[in-house]
């Protein structure tokens, strides 16, 4: 069946470097793929998504692509904040509509 | 936003009580599920609902049950707690209309603790 691989965390970063969270997929078809962001407290929301290969999804400076010969979609974004810090989930959904997500990145930032 | 809304946010129970949690949503939208979330293992379905006639198993179905009342209304039910129910339980919405395009709106959780 349909699953998503994202790297484990916790991820320990300093205020302004680079993020890089990996992801990567398993479907029989060309689902589309998304990334959620759940900060302390809240329910969790959609920060991009991308329904075809070679799609960019973008939002307050994340980015991530479709790629499907390597079937990832890595999230990135080049300069993190303190208020990024919040867990992350890669998501697909596929041939039953129902979402399929990771098991979370937890992102810490320190000033 | 309170587009969709869950009660109560934070319940205590003990082994063997039956308990609801309740799920309302003003977005209008036909689709409503229930998410369990479980540290280190993400979120899993534990039933849907694609309109008010059709209610489908999830995942991890087993020791719970759901009542879609409305079109926005979506409540679940442990009819016998047990403590590894102990979670945080999410409520989400998505539009049909947008079909496997569609992304999921959340509510706040509800954290439940069965003792």
């Amino acid at each position: 069946g349909d699953s998503v691989t994202q790297m484990e965390g916790p991820v320990t970063l300093s205020e302004e470097a680079f993020l890089t969270i990996n992801c990567t997929y398993t479907a029989t078809g060309y689902p589309s793929l998304f990334w959620y962001v759940q900060y302390p407290g809240e329910g969790l929301q959609l920060l991009l998504k991308a329904t075809k290969a070679d799609d960019k999804g973008s939002n307050k400076g994340f980015e991530a692509t479709y790629r499907k010969e390597t079937t990832s979609f890595h999230l990135e974004k080049g300069s993190v904040q303190v208020s990024d810090s919040a867990v992350y989930f890669c998501a697909l959904s596929e041939f039953s509509e129902k979402l399929v997500f990771g098991k979370g990145t937890k992102l810490t930032v320190n000033p | 936003d309170a587009d969709v809304t869950q009660t109560p946010r934070n319940r205590i129970t003990k082994t063997g009580k039956r308990i609801m949690l309740e799920c309302s949503q003003t977005k209008g939208h036909d689709r409503m599920y229930w998410y369990r979330q479980d540290p280190g293992l993400g979120l899993r379905l534990i039933y849907y609902s694609f309109d008010v006639k059709d209610i489908n198993k999830g995942e991890i179905s087993d020791g719970y049950s759901v009542s879609r009342q409305a079109q926005a209304k979506f409540s679940l039910s442990l009819e016998s707690a047990i403590p590894n129910q102990t979670a945080l339980y999410f409520c989400a919405t998505s539009d049909s209309a947008g079909g496997l395009h569609s992304p999921l709106h959340f509510g706040n959780g509800t954290r439940l603790t069965v003792t």
